[in-house]
């Protein structure tokens, strides 16, 4: 079955410096790559996605970035801020909506102040 | 984007007592609903996907008898988390999307608790 992998688990930045948090996925049927933004017991929230026909997908300080070759796909956050604090998660599934999404196992990004 | 809500939101039961949490979307009809169990510093592992009027889809390790889903209609699912014992308290948190969303909207999540 599908399988994501998600690096790093932890991510410490300094406020102000650049986040990258790396996925890689089994499965090349895959075409739909969302990313979720998951604070301490709430409900993920969808931050940006980005499907298999594009390379590249930039919404202000956020940016995804996909080599379906390669199978990775990766997130960017620039210029952080401390609520960018949080736990952040890829996911990889088909474009469809009664596709099931499997998550990469999380990155816990810190800011520094 | 579109509302699902999650009910109850937090709950505590006896050890091997059963507890059913809600899933419902508010303002569009959920053709699929997915349930995902989250423990703490993990990631959100599917336990299942249901279709409006047919019988959930169970990943494997998931016991159906023990984690009963219904999706009875296009607004509703629920998941029946029978006999419970202190390894079943984790957050449960449903998602669901629609014919014409292909992104899943969550709900706010149920923290269950065995004692």
């Amino acid at each position: 079955g599908e399988n994501v992998e998600q690096h790093p688990s932890t991510l410490s930045v300094q406020e102000g410096d650049s986040a990258v948090i790396k996925c890689t996925y089994s499965d090349s049927a895959s075409n739909y790559f969302p990313w979720y933004k998951q604070e301490l017991g709430k409900r993920p929230q969808l931050i940006i996605d980005i499907r298999s026909n594009v390379g590249e997908k930039k919404d202000q300080r956020i940016a995804v970035t996909l080599n379906k070759t390669a199978k990775h796909f990766s997130l960017h956050i620039t210029e952080t801020q401390p609520e960018d604090s949080a736990v952040y998660f890829c996911a990889a599934t088909w474009y469809s909506s009664a596709s099931k999404i499997i998550f990469g196992s999380g990155t816990r990004l810190s800011i520094r102040p | 984007g579109a509302v699902v809500s999650q009910h109850p939101s937090r709950v505590i039961c006896k050890s091997g007592t059963s507890v059913k949490i809600e899933c419902r979307s508010l303002d569009f009809q959920a053709t699929t609903m997915f349930w995902y169990r989250q423990f703490p510093k993990q990631s959100l592992m599917l336990m299942a996907t249901s279709n409006e009027g047919s019988k959930a889809t169970y990943e494997q390790g998931v016991e159906k008898d023990k984690f009963l889903i219904n999706h009875a209609s296009l607004t509703l699912s629920t998941l029946t988390v029978t006999s419970a014992h202190p390894e079943d308290s984790s957050f449960y948190i449903c998602s669901a999307s629609g014919r014409k969303n292909t992104e899943a909207f969550f709900g706010q999540g149920t923290r269950l608790t065995v004692v």
